[in-house]
């Protein structure tokens, strides 16, 4: 059965560094989005992208964050300067379409120092 | 806003005891009401969702409208189920919607 991929599966990385988190989603799908989860929180949504944009985007995701899809499998999480409340579990998800079930991804574990 | 209320954090049953995990939520429109599991070391995935109205697992969850819930239930708990469960709520015909989560619910079954 076909799975969201993501990687790494964890990332420690200095304050103030960019980091690139990946997802590989289910080839058929077209809806993709980045959900995280602070530890001992709930799982917050990031951003929603369809057809090469963003669709939907939470407070969360200020100008430090970024999304892109370079190729055709392949979805990227940027954060431009990390802080140290950036420290949390992102999670890729896809979908089929619009209110689809959504499949999440392993989830990648990041600490900033 | 839309939001999901889980109360228990933590939930300790039995083998064989029946189980209820308790989920809120608010939204003004028509929601769609999920149960996603976590179990150790696992990602997240879906258990049921309310359109399907499927038993899986032995877990079903009825979405009671007047009192906005969307508990779920087992009548017999097993060891297996030990795991986090979340409630989540997508809005319906909105566009490629995100899912928001509730707080989860550690569900412990005891031997």
């Amino acid at each position: 059965e076909p799975e969201v991929t993501q990687t790494p599966s964890h990332q420690v990385t200095q304050m103030g560094q960019e980091v690139i988190l990946r997802c590989v989603p289910i080839s058929n799908h077209l809806y993709f989005y980045w959900y995280r989860q602070i530890l001992g929180q709930k799982v917050e949504f990031l951003v929603s992208f369809y057809n090469n944009e963003i669709s939907e985007k939470s407070e969360i995701f200020d100008d430090q964050f970024s999304v892109e899809r370079p190729d055709g499998s392949n979805f990227t999480l940027k954060i431009r300067s990390t802080k140290l409340e950036d420290s949390a579990m992102y999670f890729c998800a896809s979908s089929t379409g619009d209110g689809e079930t959504q499949y999440f991804g392993p989830g990648t574990r990041l600490l900033v120092l | 806003a839309q939001r999901v209320t889980q109360p228990e954090k933590l939930l300790s049953v039995f083998k064989g005891a029946p189980v209820e995990l308790k989920c809120n939520y608010s939204y003004s429109g028509s929601p769609e009401l999920f149960w996603y599991v976590q179990y150790s070391r696992q990602r997240l995935q879906l258990l049921l969702r309310h359109i399907s109205r499927e038993s899986i697992k032995g877990f079903t969850a009825d979405l009671n409208k007047g009192e906005t819930s969307f508990h779920l239930k087992k009548p017999f708990a097993q060891e297996e189920d030990s795991a986090m469960y979340y409630c989540a709520l997508n809005r319906v015909n909105s566009g490629n919607t995100p899912l928001v989560f509730g707080k989860g619910t550690r569900l412990s079954v005891i031997a």
